[in-house]
């Protein structure tokens, strides 16, 4: 069965302390990417990768950071840079790059909670 | 730069009601549109798209017509279910501008009272 996986669901944090969430996928898609979502908000979005090894920064980055050692792994870590880190947070992916209908797949998200 | 409008919700409808969610955009080039489904507590789905103009995107019940001249793209169903009640977003892809990004508008809240 392919798909994009995340984890954990839920993730509690402490002021300060840096936190990696996982987003693994098995569609064999070359771009990934990693959304933040608040309530009542669309989706903004924090580093995308078009290929292993390489990504770039979308809107949001400061506080973020991620890497792409493999195609099918993307994994973002918060650190304590980030000022309001509780959010919800979706990983997606895109099997082409540079075509018109760049459908994205997404997981089912992990919801991270500062304490 | 890029952008999506959609009209702010919530939208409350009884079943069977007839449904409209108003989407706008603003683009450079020539955008594929989409819109996407999130149920409570899950990520997004696609739910239909369109990649040029006069496209017409449709999927279960749900239509939208890629309008160049007026530059939107609303949703439509005939009659809605308690089980569509979601968020609904509009996107865009333009290639000419923002090299596979896709940009989400703000979404829609639907609740579909029984």
């Amino acid at each position: 069965d392919g798909g994009i996986t995340q984890s954990p669901k839920y993730l509690f944090r402490k002021e300060g302390q840096n936190v990696t969430l996982s987003c693994e996928q098995n569609l064999n898609h070359d771009a990934m990417y990693w959304y933040r979502q608040d309530p009542g908000q669309g989706l903004r979005l924090i580093y995308y990768s078009q290929i292993v090894n390489d990504f770039q920064k979308g809107d949001i980055a400061e506080g973020y950071s991620v890497s792409r050692e493999k195609k099918e792994s993307f994994p973002l870590t918060v650190t304590s840079a980030q000022k309001n880190p509780t959010a919800f947070y979706l990983c997606a992916s895109s099997p082409l790059t540079g075509v018109p209908d760049n459908e994205q797949f997404f997981g089912p998200g992990t919801r991270l909670t500062v304490l | 730069g890029d952008s999506v409008t959609q009209m702010e919700g919530p939208v409350t409808l009884s079943e069977e009601a007839f449904l409209t969610i108003n989407c706008t955009y603003t683009a450079t080039g020539y955008p594929s549109l989409f819109w996407y489904v999130q149920y409570p507590g899950e990520g997004l789905q696609l739910l239909l798209k369109a990649t040029k103009a006069d496209d017409k995107g449709s999927n279960k019940g749900f239509e939208a017509t890629y309008r160049k001249e007026t530059t939107s793209f609303h949703l439509e169903k005939g009659s809605v279910q308690v089980s569509d009640s979601a968020v609904y977003f509009c996107a865009l892809s333009d290639m000419k501008t923002s090299y596979d990004k896709v940009i989400f508008g703000p979404g829609t809240s639907l609740s579909v009272i029984p």
